[in-house]
């Protein structure tokens, strides 16, 4: 099946700093992929879909200037959250899938990230 | 709009069947997914469901009935690595995915 890997799986960084994290397919390309956000015991809620060569399209209650999304290529995708706070603490997945596959997404492996 | 339920946890017993049921209700209808979720990990996918009937793949077995708007995945032989989080989600005319809540499902001796 498709790979998708996602860089880095864990990450702690200080209250006001910014983030970047990284997911790339590796062996297909993926003109669009996708942002979920997970907390404790709580689904995934799907943040952003990231178009490549074209700005990305928010969820209603997302903020576009917070949670930067550059999708630069058709291997790689990356998800900064800005001037993080504690409460952005989150497990942050990204998908993709495969064009003309519809039948299943493919994960990245996923990013705890810890705001202290 | 967009709304999964399904049973927010089961226990079952190792070597048996467990049934998790789910109901949804969407705009956009492209596939009913089942995704297993060990905590901490990404999701991986299990089963997919775009007309109604049965899809059995192993132990697992998905079960999709469009009219009513519901969905069971049945785990047979259950093992004890089977304990996980058990994620319905739809597939919506965007080609994303809304996921439920998820089930989480422990196995006991």
């Amino acid at each position: 099946g498709a790979v998708v890997s996602q860089h880095p799986s864990r990450v702690i960084c200080k209250s006001g700093t910014s983030v970047k994290i990284e997911c790339r397919s590796l062996d297909f390309q993926a003109t669009t992929m996708f942002w979920y956000r997970q907390f404790p015991k709580q689904s995934l809620m799907l943040m952003a879909t990231s178009n490549e060569g074209s700005k990305a399209t928010y969820e209603q209650g997302v903020e576009k200037d917070k949670f930067l999304i550059n999708h630069a290529s058709l291997t790689l995708s990356t998800l900064t959250v800005t001037s993080a706070h504690p409460e952005d603490s989150s497990f942050y997945i990204c998908s993709a899938r495969v064009e003309g596959r519809t039948t299943e997404a493919f994960f990245g492996q996923g990013t705890r990230l810890t705001v202290v | 709009g967009q709304n999964i339920d399904q049973p927010t946890e089961m226990t079952a017993t190792e070597g048996a069947i467990v049934q998790i049921n789910c109901t949804y209700q969407t705009s956009g209808f492209n596939g009913l997914f089942w995704y297993q979720q060990h905590a901490g990990e990404a999701p991986t996918f299990l089963s997919y469901n775009v007309l109604d009937g049965l899809e059995e793949k192993g132990r697992f077995s998905s079960f999709l009935s469009r009219s009513k708007g519901y969905s069971y995945l049945l785990l047979k032989e259950l093992q004890m690595k089977d304990s996980a989080s058990y994620l319905c989600a739809t597939g919506t005319g965007a080609n994303n995915l809304f996921f439920g809540t998820g089930t989480r499902l422990t196995v006991i001796p």
